[in-house]
């Protein structure tokens, strides 16, 4: 139980294109989804916080124009990479978990996104 | 802020040997302590956690105990296998109930030898 998918798994675009990453809970219903990004040899580092219903909670440096976060249903969180340029490449992985105080997140396989 | 540091590897160990992997952290409140390890080609599986001083948290033969006078959480298993060759991240999260999203180390790549 409680797995959580990515879609694609990893994604090659060209700079200043748009790209879409969704992130399912497969077996169980998510409130709450988070986003973050990795960077070779470095730590997970947390872009976004997602609930239900309502608009995503952004980190300190994180440009909310740049990367939309949607969680329309309890199973499904996308994140849009808008004019995605050369920077923006990296690993994105999403977790969930399934209530406001539940401490165990769920992660994702990761999308690794490669911009040209 | 709230930061995690943790042994950089590649830590590379035989089979049957012990492991230890250093994890100390930084956060302003009274945050619970994580471990995840994840294997080639799969997402970040939570291994065992702790949510207050003194806590030991365990699974898979692998032990940690949250240290709040030296602010640490080292990862320890007393005989590895080759099983366990992974990435293992600590992490933490400063909120009751986990209510934010985790701070996590860099990760270290534990490497198995038959």
């Amino acid at each position: 139980g409680a797995v959580v998918s990515q879609h694609p798994s990893w994604v090659i675009c060209k700079s200043g294109t748009s790209v879409k990453i969704e992130c399912r809970s497969l077996d169980f219903q998510a409130t709450t989804m988070f986003w973050y990004r990795q960077f070779p040899k470095q730590s997970l580092m947390l872009m976004a916080t997602s609930n239900e219903g309502s608009k995503a909670t952004y980190e300190q440096g994180v440009e909310k124009d740049k990367f939309l976060i949607n969680h329309a249903s309890l199973t499904l969180s996308t994140l849009t990479v808008t004019s995605a340029h050369p920077e923006d490449s990296s690993f994105y992985i999403c977790s969930a978990r399934e209530g406001p105080w539940q401490e165990t997140q769920y992660f994702g396989p990761g999308t690794r996104l490669l911009v040209l | 802020g709230n930061s995690v540091t943790q042994m950089e590897g590649p830590v590379t160990l035989s089979e049957e040997a012990f492991l230890t992997i250093n994890c100390t952290y930084t956060a302003t409140g009274y945050p619970s302590l994580f471990w995840y390890v994840q294997y080639p080609g799969e997402g970040l599986q939570l291994l065992l956690k702790a949510t207050k001083a003194d806590d030991k948290g365990s699974n898979k033969g692998f032990e940690a105990t949250y240290r709040k006078e030296t602010t640490s959480f080292h990862l320890e298993k007393g005989s590895v296998q080759v099983s366990d060759s992974a990435v293992y991240f600590c992490a933490l999260s400063d909120s009751g109930g986990g209510a934010d999203g985790l701070t996590f180390g860099k990760g270290t790549h534990l490497i198995i030898q038959p």
